[in-house]
């Protein structure tokens, strides 16, 4: 079974310029997260998908991030315009969901991209 | 809101020797679980255990057990007979159920080992 694949794996910009990662959760999961970690730190939920509608986004800065899930499939996290404290590493996550009472629900990291923002 | 926190910063550790990694949390809800997860120095996020707030045994997975103990809120990580293959960083996360459609993970900020041959 395939993971989940994330593109690219490294990005370099400089501030102010834009930025998209794609990510393809593994085949059949439902529901697809991205977070962000700062070196250092533990990752943080940025936005939680089931299927393609938006589950949870509170810690999303919505002034210059942005993400769909167009099909309830592949994914894209956008920044516009990139700031110096966005350099992070960006990971995409799947779970396969198997109803509410299910307390499991293991989420399957990719591999992350890494952001520099010069 | 649920926290989770690891005060260990980073452990040494000799080879075939166990190790104990702490972490402690603070949550209001009744139901709730907890995962350990390891990332090596490529990046990649990998499930160890999960331990359920109902269950009553410690969970084991091979030379991984978490030692729960509900009333002290804390589920601290074991792993025994280190390998070198164990170095890297390892996260302690609490899932809280949101809209029924899945997990939020929260997480800690993590403990870096490093096993010495």
């Amino acid at each position: 079974e395939a993971g989940v694949a994330q593109s690219p794996r490294y990005k370099i910009i400089e501030k102010r310029q834009s930025v998209a990662f794609w990510c393809n959760p593994i085949s059949g999961h439902a529901t697809l997260y991205w977070y962000q970690q700062i070196l250092g730190q533990g990752p943080k939920l940025l936005i939680q998908f089931q299927n393609n509608g938006v589950v949870d986004d509170s810690q999303l800065p919505k002034d210059r991030f942005s993400a769909e899930r167009l099909k309830g499939v592949d994914s894209t996290l956008k920044i516009q315009p990139a700031k110096l404290e966005d350099s992070a590493v960006y990971l995409c996550a799947s779970s396969l969901r198997r109803g509410r009472e299910d307390p499991y629900n293991e989420q399957f990291f990719g591999p992350g991209t890494r952001l520099t923002v010069l | 809101a649920q926290k989770i926190t690891q005060t260990q910063p980073g452990m040494f550790v000799q080879e075939k020797e166990a190790v104990t990694l702490d972490c402690t949390y603070d949550t209001s809800d009744q139901s709730y679980g907890l995962f350990w997860y390891k990332q090596p120095s490529s990046g990649e996020m990998i499930f160890l255990i999960y331990q359920g707030s109902y269950d009553e045994q410690n969970a084991t997975e091979g030379r991984y057990s978490l030692n729960f103990q509900k009333a002290r809120k804390s589920a601290n990580l074991v792993i025994s007979a280190s390998q070198l293959g164990d170095s890297a960083m390892y996260f302690c996360a609490m899932r809280e159920v949101i809209k029924a459609a899945g997990n939020k993970l929260t997480f800690g900020g993590g403990t870096r080992v490093l096993v010495k041959p």
